[in-house]
C-alpha cells in the first residue's frame, strides 16, 4: 500500500527566500508524481508533473525533482512572493489510471 | 484554456437523501477520477472511470456510491443515502492520456445535516 508523507506540515518564511518541500513515498513503482497547490477553500491547481522516468521539472520559479530510488521529490520554489502562500500537495500516481495517493500538504506562509 | 467544471458549488441534504454531484470535464479527456476531502484533512481517491466502466475504487467507495457518464460531456457521482461522515468537499478529475496529469474541478462541498 503507497503511503506519501510531506514534511514540514507548515512552513513560514520571508518574502524573497528560496525553499523546499519535501514528498517522501513508500513504494517505488510509480507511473508518476504531480505537485498541485491548493487555496483555502479551492480546488487543486496543477503545478507539476514528472513522469517517473525523468529526474526534474521546471516551470518559472518551480522545480521539481523525483528520486524513484530513495521515494523522494522535492519541490523547490525560488524567490519566494506572498502570492506563493497556499497548501502544496504532491500525489502519487501508481499507474494505469489506479488509486492516486495524496500528502498530507506543506502549508506555506509567505511574510511580506 | 479547457477547465473541469462541478455543480452546485455548495449542497446541503438530510441525512438518507440522496444527492448527485456532477462535473463536466475537459472535451478529449477519457479517464475521470472522484476525490473526497474532508475539512482538514488529506485528499482521498474514490474512483478512477474509463470507458464506462470503473478502473478502481478505494475502500471508501462502497455500495452508497456509483458513478456514471449518463451523456457525453457529464459525469456524476451519486451517493443514494447520505451520513453524516460524507459531509466532505467532493473533487473531480479530468486526466489528460498519455501522460496521466489531472485536471481538478473547483469542488462541491457537501453538507449533511
Amino acid at each position: 500500500k503507497q503511503e506519501v508523507t510531506q514534511i514540514p506540515a507548515a512552513l513560514s518564511v520571508p518574502e524573497g527566500e528560496n525553499l523546499v518541500l519535501n514528498c517522501s513515498f513508500t513504494d517505488s513503482a510509480i507511473y508518476n508524481l504531480q505537485w498541485f497547490r491548493q487555496d483555502p477553500g479551492k480546488g487543486l491547481t496543477s503545478l507539476l508533473l514528472i513522469q517517473s522516468s525523468q529526474r526534474e521539472q521546471t516551470s518559472g520559479r518551480l522545480n521539481a525533482s523525483l528520486d524513484k530510488s530513495s521515494g523522494r521529490s522535492t519541490l523547490y520554489i525560488a524567490a519566494s512572493q506572498p502570492g506563493d502562500s497556499a497548501t502544496y500537495l504532491c500525489a502519487v500516481n501508481s499507474g494505469g489510471y489506479q488509486k492516486v495517493t495524496f500528502g498530507t500538504g506543506t502549508k506555506l506562509q509567505v511574510i511580506p | 484554456e479547457p477547465e473541469v467544471t462541478q455543480t452546485p458549488s455548495h449542497q446541503v441534504t438530510q441525512m438518507g437523501q440522496e444527492v448527485i454531484l456532477r462535473c463536466v470535464p475537459i472535451s478529449n479527456h477519457l479517464y475521470f477520477y472522484w476525490y473526497r476531502q474532508i475539512l482538514g484533512q488529506k485528499v482521498e481517491f474514490l474512483v478512477s472511470f474509463y470507458n464506462n466502466e470503473i478502473s478502481e475504487k478505494s475502500e471508501i467507495f462502497d455500495d452508497q456510491f456509483s458513478v456514471e457518464r449518463p451523456d457525453g460531456s457529464n459525469f456524476t457521482l451519486k451517493i443514494r443515502s447520505t451520513k453524516l461522515e460524507d459531509s466532505a468537499m467532493y473533487f473531480c478529475a479530468s486526466v489528460r492520456g498519455p501522460t496521466q496529469e489531472q485536471f481538478f474541478g473547483p469542488g462541491t462541498r457537501l453538507t449533511v445535516l
